[in-house]
C-alpha cells in the first residue's frame, strides 16, 4: 500500500501567517485529498482531487502538487483554522491517510 | 442532505466480534459507495472497506480475514463485523458515504 508522509507533525502559526503542510507519497498518485478534523468531530473533506475546495471551505485554503509531492496552503492563518489536517490518496487501493499535521494558533 | 449515524456496543471483549450499524438518511445505500474507516487512539486513520450500490464489497487486505460488510436495503442500513478482536482494535469507528459525508463516529474499546 502507498505510504503518505506528512510534515510537519505539529506546527503553530500566528494570525495572518502563511501555512504550508506537505504530504509525500511512497509512489506516484493521481490526486491527493485533504481532511480537516477538530476535537470531538468527524473528519471533514476539505480539499479534493488535489486543488478543489470542498463546499464551505474558505478561499484562503489551496492545494497543489503532483506525482509524489503535494501540499495544503493557508494564505493567512485564522483562529478557526486550528485543527488537524490529514492527506489521503485513493489512487491505489486500499486508500491510505497521512499521520496528520496538528496546526495550532500561536 | 445525507446523514449517517453509527451505533453499536462501546465495549467488546477480546476474541469476540465487533458489530456496528450505520443508519443512513437523506440518501439510498443503493447508490454510491459506503465505507467504514477507523481512527486509533494515536490519531492514525485506517480505511477498512466498503459496500457498493450493487452490494459488492472491498476489504482492506490488512483486515481481510476478519472483516465483513453487509447491508439491509429495506432499512437503509449497512453493517460492520470484525471478528476475533484484540485490544489493537480499540478505535473510533466511522461510516462514510464516498469520503465526503461522515457519521459522528462511535468509540469502541476492546477490553476484558
Amino acid at each position: 500500500q502507498i505510504v503518505l508522509t506528512q510534515s510537519p507533525a505539529i506546527m503553530s502559526a500566528s494570525p495572518g501567517e502563511k501555512v504550508t503542510i506537505t504530504c509525500s507519497a511512497s509512489s506516484s498518485v493521481s490526486y491527493m485529498h485533504w481532511f480537516q478534523q477538530k476535537p470531538g468531530t468527524s473528519p471533514k473533506l476539505w480539499i479534493y482531487s488535489t486543488s478543489n475546495l470542498a463546499s464551505g471551505v474558505p478561499a484562503r485554503f489551496s492545494g497543489s502538487g503532483s506525482g509524489t509531492s503535494y501540499s495544503l496552503t493557508i494564505s493567512r492563518m485564522e483562529a478557526e483554522d486550528a485543527a488537524t489536517y490529514y492527506c489521503q490518496q485513493r489512487s491505489s487501493y486500499p486508500p491510505t491517510f497521512g499521520a496528520g499535521t496538528k496546526l495550532e494558533l500561536k | 442532505e445525507v446523514q449517517l449515524q453509527e451505533s453499536g456496543p462501546s465495549l467488546v471483549k477480546p476474541s469476540q466480534t465487533l458489530s456496528l450499524t450505520c443508519s443512513v438518511t437523506g440518501d439510498s445505500i443503493t447508490s454510491g459507495y459506503w465505507n467504514w474507516i477507523r481512527k486509533f487512539p494515536g490519531n492514525k486513520l485506517e480505511y477498512m472497506g466498503y459496500i457498493s450500490y450493487s452490494g459488492s464489497t472491498y476489504y482492506n487486505p490488512s483486515l481481510k480475514s476478519r472483516i465483513s460488510i453487509t447491508r439491509d436495503t429495506s432499512k437503509n442500513q449497512y453493517y460492520l463485523q470484525l471478528n476475533s478482536v484484540t485490544t489493537e482494535d480499540t478505535a473510533t469507528y466511522y461510516c462514510a458515504r464516498e469520503h465526503s459525508h461522515w457519521g459522528q463516529g462511535t468509540s469502541v474499546t476492546v477490553s476484558s
